[in-house]
């Protein structure tokens, strides 16, 4: 059974650009959840995917998007960057949205400058 | 809102003592509780979870957690610390309407030898 996979590990980018950064579910979960996690705070939940539709959302404006694929790995997109923005990006994979256990990856880590 | 609160940062116990990391709710409705532990450079590890029964759940790593409604308090707890235990850990509520995870600010547990 493959766990939940991130790409890139780091990626440093510049205020004004945008993002992709992509998720592989545990394999057999349909839904997938991203978390922004700030230096020395908690995730905060960005969005969640279900069958490739949102499936609930955040507090987070709309340049951070998502998509979600028949395969059902996801991508997070985040347009205009902010140095705010910077943070430790986790994807979250569950077995249909009911279920109360949430597999993470080890995270994509945006540094913008 | 659905929330939680995790009022120490930092929590230093020694090895074979017991542990205690603590974590207050405020729900609406029934809370769906949830404990994660975050090592250096991985994702969130599940490691237990509340949503109905009894009022003490078991999970992993020898760890265990006690719903109270009265205190609206859901404390981890392990009968004898390991050094392999240090790590951050997430207290986290599930709020079902916007199938968001809300997450405490962590607390990070310190095991000396």
């Amino acid at each position: 059974e493959t766990g939940v996979t991130q790409s890139p590990t780091h990626l440093i980018k510049t205020r004004g650009q945008q993002v992709t950064l992509r998720c592989s579910s545990q394999s057999g979960h349909n839904t997938v959840s991203w978390y922004q996690q700030a230096l020395g705070q908690g995730p905060q939940f960005i969005f969640q995917y279900y069958r490739e539709e949102e499936n609930g959302r955040g507090n987070f404006p709309p340049r951070f998007s998502g998509l979600q694929f028949p395969n059902y790995s996801s991508e997070l997109n985040v347009n205009a960057l902010e140095l705010d923005d910077s943070a430790l990006y986790l994807c979250a994979s569950s077995l249909e949205t009911a279920t109360y256990e949430q597999y993470f990856g080890p995270g994509t880590r945006l540094t913008v400058t | 809102a659905q929330s939680v609160a995790q009022p120490e940062d930092q929590v230093n116990v020694a090895e074979g003592n017991p542990l205690t990391v603590k974590c207050t709710y405020s729900v609406s409705g029934n809370p769906y509780l949830f404990w994660y532990v975050q090592y250096p450079n991985r994702g969130l590890q599940f490691l237990l979870k509340y949503i109905t029964g009894d009022n003490l759940v078991k999970g992993s790593y020898g760890f265990e957690a006690e719903f109270n409604k009265s205190q609206t308090s859901f404390h981890l707890k392990k009968p004898s610390a390991l050094v392999s235990d240090s790590a951050l850990y997430f207290c986290a509520v599930r709020d079902a309407e916007n199938n968001d995870m809300r997450f405490g600010a962590g607390t990070r547990l310190t095991v000396k030898p």
